[in-house]
């Protein structure tokens, strides 16, 4: 079955950076898109890019534009996720999640466990 | 950006009546490109609703989705006790991708 395991929680200093794995199997890693959500506590879900496993293609929200990068391993089929210039602002649980394969449709129909990642001094 | 205004903030119901969620958007986003996730605490979301009313795999049919201009409304005909959650609408008919703040599902 389809699964995605994301590395463990992280806890980090202001300024510093963070990168969450997530490992898939299951299904052909190449012919989906992977995609990073946080949540804030508190907060609702908040989109943060996508990745195109096949080409390597990216699409990041501007919010994180100037300071998140993702990339994929095709031999390991693990997607990365790294996020510079953390503040506190940044503690939130990270998930990835996979995009359908329905025609027209990106909505996200496998989710990772979630990394939790905590910013504090 | 699309903004996606769900109402409401909390839902207290019980076991056995209907639930009715809303989830309103700033601008148009297309009939079909509306989803609905089901959180529970300490899990990760689960897809609900794509494409504004089909169920996804798994999902019981208690569960449907419809749209009338902006306006999506997520129903829950009969509450099961694993129901009562955190339910969030999803665009995705314009980039960046963009979520509801969320309704929360709690037992009355």
């Amino acid at each position: 079955q389809v699964q995605l395991l994301q590395s463990g929680a992280e806890v980090k200093k202001p300024g510093a950076s963070v990168k969450v794995s997530c490992k898939t199997s299951g299904y052909t890693f190449t012919g989906y898109y992977i995609h990073w959500v946080r949540r804030a506590p508190g907060q609702g879900l908040e989109w943060m890019g996508r990745i195109n496993c096949y080409t390597g293609g990216i699409n990041y929200a501007p919010k994180f534009q100037a300071r998140v990068t993702m990339t994929r391993d095709t031999s390991i089929t693990t997607t990365y996720m790294e996020l510079s210039g953390l503040t506190s602002d940044d503690t939130a649980v990270y998930f990835c999640a996979r995009e359908m394969k329905v025609s027209g449709q990106t909505a996200f129909d496998s989710w990772g466990q979630g990394t939790q990642v905590t910013v504090s001094s | 950006d699309i903004v996606l205004t769900q109402s409401p903030g909390t839902l207290s119901l019980s076991p056995g009546e209907r639930a009715t969620l809303s989830c309103r958007a700033s601008q148009s986003v297309g009939s079909t490109y509306l989803a609905w996730y089901q959180q529970r605490p300490g899990q990760a979301p689960r897809l609900l609703i794509y494409g504004t009313s089909n169920r996804a795999t798994g999902i019981p049919d208690r569960f449907s989705g419809s749209v009338s201009g902006t306006d999506f409304t997520l129903t829950i005909s009969r509450l099961e006790p694993e129901d009562f959650a955190v339910y969030f609408c999803h665009q995705y008919g314009s980039s960046p991708w963009t979520f509801g703040q969320g309704t929360k599902v709690e037992i009355k």
